[in-house]
């Protein structure tokens, strides 16, 4: 079963402040994403790594940054959090299968900005 | 644009009775089709997915869905309901044109009553 884990699990934060989670896998996955969960949108991406420092933007990048200098760590960066931020963050590794491969989903990062 | 569209926010049914949830997609050529389920408080789990091949599609828990393409569809349905059943699903489609991403619904409440 492959390994996921985020953290923290839980933040509460203020406006304009940086803000980091992380997401870990203990298997060589290639690919890692991360998405945010909100009411009535569903999961929306919002930046994915296809390997060790090579990412792409998903469809709400705005305001978030990722990193991935190791193929079992993926870092999400809000860089000044805003209200607007407050959501559950997804991350996800694909097993392998090439573009039939399913994605395996962390617990999530519950994100509040006050 | 790409997307994939769950017409029902919530569908109720009775526990024992069948139960199917909608799901639409628009995406060039042949898609990459998945389900999921959530759990409160929970990440998403695999259910099942269509690749190519045979159009009804069995997966986890008694669940499959039918890949329909000339109505752009793959509905997720299971014959007889349970109380446990009761989740969030979301139907998800990988464009073959871009095959890096996974495009979520919008997700649909399955309440099943005893």
């Amino acid at each position: 079963d492959a390994g996921i884990t985020q953290s923290p699990r839980h933040k509460v934060t203020e406006t304009g402040t940086p803000v980091t989670l992380r997401c870990h896998q203990t298997e060589n996955h290639r690919y890692m994403y991360w998405y945010r969960q909100d009411p009535g949108h569903g999961l929306r991406l919002i930046h994915y790594s296809y390997g060790v420092k090579d990412t792409d933007k998903g469809e709400v990048s705005d305001g978030y940054s990722v990193s991935r200098s190791k193929t079992e760590d993926f870092l999400l960066t809000l860089e000044s959090a805003t209200s607007s931020q407050t959501s559950v963050y997804f991350c996800a590794i694909r097993i392998a299968g090439g573009p039939g491969g399913e994605l395996f989903f962390g617990e999530g990062s519950r994100l509040t900005v006050l | 644009a790409q997307s994939v569209a769950q017409p029902e926010d919530q569908v109720n049914v009775a526990e024992g009775n069948p139960l199917t949830v909608k799901c639409t997609y628009s995406v060039s050529g042949n898609p990459y089709l998945f389900w999921y389920v959530q759990y409160p408080n929970r990440g998403l789990q695999f259910l099942l997915k269509y690749i190519t091949g045979d159009n009804l599609v069995k997966g986890s828990y008694g669940f499959e869905a039918e890949f329909n393409k000339s109505q752009t569809s793959f509905h997720l349905k299971k014959p007889s309901a349970l109380v446990s059943d009761s989740a969030l699903y979301f139907c998800a489609v990988r464009p073959p044109t871009n095959t890096d991403k996974l495009i979520f619904g919008t997700g649909t409440r399955l309440q099943v009553f005893p």
